[in-house]
């Protein structure tokens, strides 16, 4: 049991739509990553969020967005799904200082986009 | 830029058989390399990590030696058990970069 929960755990949209992901971190860590993992691919960094702010982005477009509240829960927003945007996302937390590679993975949100 | 390859599966094996999962990288500076693993219908878990060249790191069995000389990071187990079912994947971290391979499924058979 890590401590990183998300929800919801599965979730259907249709193109075009928006979609909002939650993720609560573990206990003491007040960094927060997002990750889309695709069917038979590994991870790809979205953006990682530190004390509210964003603190690094990988290659995804702008209609990727992220919030991070005080008590450094987080959510990952989608606008204008695509086909493509289909996949896992995966919701990571660290300590700051640790080091990304201290990282506590949640479950993960299961996105269907139809 | 920094990636990692790693062996192509399904891997299926026996209970108690040696394991074997390749893994590469291509990367500047000097990465930090994990091995996570992946049980259905859960989030990734460090397996385990090496900072720096000639560093083993181990964890539950499994091993992996960050070797410099050849950029590789192979995970090995010398008998694994079928509660070691799951997704493995290598990754490296270089200056807050943190990039997974496609990873790796291993199946034991009793």
């Amino acid at each position: 049991e890590t401590g990183v929960t998300q929800s919801p755990t599965h979730l259907i949209k249709t193109r075009g739509q928006q979609v909002t992901l939650r993720c609560s971190s573990q206990s003491g860590h007040n960094t927060v990553s997002w990750y889309q993992q695709a069917l038979g691919q590994g991870p790809q960094f979205i953006f990682q969020y530190y004390r509210e702010e964003e603190n690094g982005r990988g290659n995804f477009p702008p209609r990727f967005s992220g919030l991070q509240f005080p008590n450094y829960s987080s959510e990952l927003n989608v606008n204008a799904l695509e086909l493509d945007d289909s996949a896992l996302y995966l919701c990571a937390s660290s300590r700051l200082g640790q080091g990304r590679e201290k990282l506590f993975f949640g479950s993960g949100t299961q996105l269907s986009v139809l | 830029g920094n990636s990692v390859t790693q062996m192509e599966g399904p891997v299926t094996l026996s209970e108690e058989a040696f394991l074997t999962i390749n893994c590469t990288y291509t990367a500047t500076g000097y990465p930090s390399l994990f091995w996570y693993v992946q049980y259905p219908g859960e989030g990734l878990q460090l397996l385990l990590k090496a900072t720096k060249a000639d560093d083993k790191g181990s964890n539950k069995g499994f091993e992996a030696t960050y070797r410099k000389e050849t950029t590789s990071f192979h995970l090995e187990k010398g008998s694994v058990q079928v509660s070691d079912s799951a997704v493995y994947f290598c990754a490296l971290s270089s200056n807050n970069d943190m990039r997974f391979g496609a990873g790796t499924r291993l199946t034991v058979k009793p």
